[in-house]
């Protein structure tokens, strides 16, 4: 069965700081996608990665990187120079193909806040 | 290209009632799906609908129930409403069916049930 782990439930951390949020899936299944979501007090889940099983190269994006390590089935998502734009509730998901339905499993996502 | 829509974005309903919330996806978009997000089970997904065609269901009441029509807008409604189904619905798009499609996501329909 799929899942999602995310243990962080709240991280508190200052501008400026890096964080890491951390990501563990559970998939019988070779063939998956990862995918991680921010979700600002508007309630909008904002897209922010899509990866997929078979590429493990890690991902920079502006201030944003993401570490996806099969070896460990974890997907995680740091953040540098973190900035107070950057609280908001972070959620990662799974997409898989053997269950039959394409439907998203999440985690029950970590909430940032980012002090000034 | 504009986003995923969703209306109404608040809602107030007493037991018993029913309510329907409506979701348009982007342009060109042909899924969509619905998903329900409460404190306590977190984001969990409803249905999906492609072609005006139900695909997939989640583990829900048959008082949760959805359709989609020819402009691949989508509706659910809830009937009998109860207490725990205060929840933020949110509608999310893609351009086809198929796992690897990301979902883009609408701001959500927050249903408070009184």
């Amino acid at each position: 069965a799929q899942k999602v782990t995310q243990a962080q439930t709240e991280i508190s951390v200052v501008e400026k700081e890096d964080v890491t949020l951390d990501c563990v899936y559970e998939t019988r299944d070779t063939t998956y996608y990862l995918f991680w979501y921010k979700q600002p007090p508007s309630g909008e889940l904002v897209f922010l990665i899509r990866r997929n099983s078979f590429d493990e190269q890690n991902e920079i994006s502006g201030r944003y990187s993401w570490n996806f390590q099969k070896s460990t089935s974890s997907f995680n998502f740091t953040i540098t120079a973190s900035q107070v734009v950057d609280s908001a509730v972070y959620f990662c998901a799974l997409s898989e193909s053997a269950s039959g339905s394409e439907k998203l499993v999440f985690g029950k996502g970590t909430k940032l806040t980012v002090n000034p | 290209k504009a986003g995923v829509t969703q209306t109404p974005r608040y809602l107030i309903k007493t037991r018993g009632q029913q309510v329907t919330l409506s979701c348009s996806p982007i342009s060109g978009h042909r899924s969509v799906s619905w998903y329900q997000q409460t404190p306590g089970q977190g984001l969990q997904f409803l249905f999906e609908y492609f072609s005006e065609t139900q695909r997939n269901k989640g583990n829900f009441p048959g008082r949760f129930s959805g359709r989609q029509f020819s402009n691949s807008r989508s509706e659910m409604n809830v009937s009998t409403l109860e207490l725990g189904d205060s929840a933020l619905y949110l509608c999310a798009s893609r351009l086809g069916i198929g796992f690897q499609e990301t979902q883009y996501f609408g701001p959500g329909t927050r249903l408070l049930v009184l």
